[in-house]
């Protein structure tokens, strides 16, 4: 049963750009959340969604950032015009059941912004 | 609002040795609390979890924790480190209306000594 898949692994975008980092929840998952680390830090959550829904989006910044989990295919995490503070590793998680604590990570995506 | 507070950024500890990382929570309601190991360029992977019960708990590779209400602690143990646990330990308490979201400490970096 493979895990949580996140791609790409590392991503380089230049101000202005748009970054769209994937995430595959395990087999058997609907329940999808993104958590973003910056340098030196903690993770900070951003969103939780349900296959086809947001559910709580209380960590997403106003701006910029979005983030989706269609009915097929992976959940997207969309930044559009990046800045330097955008730099961070973001991770993916997934769990079986909704409230259930248990989430299992994906190896994250590196963003970059030069 | 929830938190966790890790006190300890960087511990340092002899092959061998006992080791003990401390984490202190704030959370209004009964805490769901984990630990989370990250090793570098990884994602990180479930050590332990505490929901309810016992407030001593086992986990993998031979880590334990205890829960003490009375402290607002759930402080991570090892009896004997071995060179492969240097890395990064994240503690984390699961909140939200769902309990979806996760709060973690700012992490605890701990190094081995040959």
């Amino acid at each position: 049963n493979a895990g949580v898949m996140q791609n790409p692994r590392h991503l380089v975008r230049r101000r202005g750009q748009e970054a769209r980092l994937r995430c595959s929840p395990m087999k058997g998952h609907s329940h999808v959340y993104w958590y973003r680390q910056l340098p030196e830090e903690g993770l900070k959550f951003m969103v939780y969604l349900q296959k086809e829904n947001i559910i709580d989006e209380s960590g997403m910044p106003k701006e910029r950032f979005s983030a989706e989990f269609p009915k097929e295919g992976p959940s997207i995490l969309r930044i559009q015009q990046v800045v330097r503070g955008d730099s961070a590793a973001y991770f993916c998680a997934s769990s079986e059941r909704p409230g259930l604590y248990e989430q299992y990570f994906g190896p994250g995506t590196r963003l970059t912004v030069t | 609002a929830q938190s966790v507070t890790q006190p300890d950024i960087h511990i340092t500890v002899s092959e061998g040795a006992s080791l003990e990382l401390r984490c202190n929570y704030s959370y209004g309601a009964t805490p769901y609390l984990f630990w989370y190991v990250q090793s570098p360029g990884q994602g990180l992977q479930l050590l332990l979890k505490y929901f309810s019960g016992d407030t001593l708990v086992q986990g993998i590779k031979g880590f334990e924790a205890e829960f003490k209400r009375s402290q607002s602690s759930f402080n991570l143990r090892k009896p004997s480190v071995h060179w492969s646990d240097a890395a990064e330990y994240f503690c984390a308490v699961g909140a939200g209306a769902a309990g979806n979201k996760l709060t973690f400490g700012g992490g605890t970096r701990v190094l081995v000594k040959p």
